[in-house]
């Protein structure tokens, strides 16, 4: 079955600590893109990455990194510089940046 | 900046019958497209329907349609025959098809569907 597949579902961050989401998808997508999601809000794009080894900020980089060495995969790390992490992150893949994006089911980031 | 706004926080429908999601939107260019995406319990979101905006037509997926007012900046989504797999958070989302931008989904804050048996 093709799709996207993020993972753990749910990870806890310790302060300080570097922690990073995994997203990858099977679809032949060249553009994948990482939102947030906090309470009573719409998502929020973080990075989006047009191709591989290619990548753009988006509204709320800060605090974030990403990397884009396979087509398939697109992690991001929530580094020690963002200090409000806690919320839900999306992946979500396109097959081009101007075509319909579809989305994973998620990560959970708590901080202890 | 484009902005999306659901005035909605909240709406709730008997099942089977039928309920309409508002969503309107501010932006100074002509092409782009519109989406409703549909957020259940397990947190995936789905995309429900999308609408281009150079097309006159109202986008419909089977019991769902949308009222596309290009001139009042207005995309609401109509779900008929309303189950209680439904329930779900909705949102409305932007995207330009033009310029530097059109790779970025502007969403509103959703408005929760609640399904009544």
């Amino acid at each position: 079955d093709g799709g996207i597949t993020q993972s753990p579902k749910y990870l806890f961050r310790k302060e300080g600590q570097n922690v990073t989401l995994s997203c990858e998808q099977n679809l032949n997508h060249d553009a994948m893109y990482w939102y947030r999601q906090d309470p009573g809000q719409g998502l929020r794009l973080i990075y989006y990455s047009q191709i591989v080894n290619d990548f753009q900020k988006g509204d709320i980089a800060e605090g974030y990194s990403v990397s884009r060495e396979k087509k398939e995969s697109f992690p991001l790390t929530v580094t020690s510089a963002q200090k409000n992490p806690t919320a839900f992150y999306l992946c979500a893949s396109s097959r081009g940046r101007t075509e319909t994006q579809y989305f994973g089911p998620g990560t959970r980031l708590l901080v202890l | 900046a484009q902005t999306v706004t659901q005035s909605q926080p909240e709406m709730s429908v008997q099942e089977a019958e039928t309920v309409t999601l508002s969503c309107t939107y501010d932006t100074s260019e002509s092409d782009y497209y519109l989406f409703w995406y549909k957020q259940p319990p397990s947190r995936q979101m789905i995309l429900v329907i999308r609408q281009e905006a150079y097309k006159q037509q109202n986008a419909t997926e089977n019991r769902f349609s949308v009222n596309f007012q290009k001139a009042a900046k207005s995309f609401s989504l109509k779900i008929s025959d309303s189950q209680l797999g439904d329930a779900a958070m909705y949102f409305c989302a932007y995207r330009s098809n033009g310029g530097g931008s059109n790779y970025k989904l502007t969403f509103g804050k959703g408005t929760l569907l609640t399904v009544n048996p």
